[in-house]
């Protein structure tokens, strides 16, 4: 089974400022990775899948790079919206497997 | 518009059985492969398992701690998928979504979600 791991769990970032989120495969997922977000109460939300494409109405301020093992999230102005849990996951392998999630919180 | 909705949570003894439904809308059900994951209360998301269509196979692949307990089919004339639990266990407490995945990516990549049936196991 692989396990997703994420970095850091909670990441205090200022509103307009960049945030980079990490999350890393115990083995290869090649480009079977995605990105959701959730916020409190909500239901997650696809924002990035294939490791870099955008799901439909995923804003172009998030975007997603890596492959193999490493992989990032980064938003690069934060606005108030964006702050949530964020959790990758891969799909490269049943069982496929989430990481513990990123907390994002307003610094 | 893809609209997924759950039913038939609530509270069981451990050791009882539930049935949970997903009507879903708005999509081509007979060709989807549909998954269901659970959140524990305050807790990360799970996969729990995935039925793929008929013309796939109609086949069902489950993680390790439902396996054995959880059995997951679908009715594509009542566009409806169905989780059946056995032997429920006070960690199976949680939030069933059901959920539909980006075309082609064998129920990875969950474009859309519902809104989630609360399931809790407690004597």
């Amino acid at each position: 089974e692989i396990v997703m791991t994420q970095s850091p769990a909670t990441l205090s970032v200022s509103p307009g400022e960049r945030a980079t989120l990490s999350c890393r495969a115990s083995q290869s997922v090649s480009s079977n990775l995605v990105w959701y977000q959730q916020k409190p109460g909500q239901v997650p939300r696809l924002l990035i899948y294939g490791a870099s494409t955008r799901a439909t109405a995923t804003p172009a301020r998030f975007s997603g790079g890596g492959s193999g093992t490493e992989f990032t999230l980064t938003i690069s102005s934060l606005q108030s919206e964006d702050f949530a849990v964020y959790y990758c996951q891969q799909y490269k392998n049943w069982p496929y497997s989430f990481g513990q999630g990123t907390k994002l919180e307003i610094k | 518009e893809v609209q997924l909705v759950e039913s038939g949570g609530g509270l069981v003894k451990p050791g009882g059985s539930l049935r949970l439904s997903c009507a879903a809308s708005g999509l081509t059900f007979s060709s989807a492969w549909m998954t269901w994951v659970r959140q524990a209360p305050g807790k990360g998301l799970e996969y729990i398992g995935r039925i793929k269509s008929k013309t796939h196979g109609g086949t069902t692949d489950y993680t390790a701690p439902v396996e054995g307990r959880f059995t997951i089919s679908r009715d594509d004339s009542k566009n409806t998928m169905y989780l059946q639990m056995n032997s429920l266990k006070t960690e199976d407490t949680a939030v069933y979504y059901c959920t539909k995945d980006v075309p082609l990516t064998g129920g990875g990549a969950l474009e859309h979600w519902g809104q989630g049936t609360l399931v809790t196991v407690s004597s």
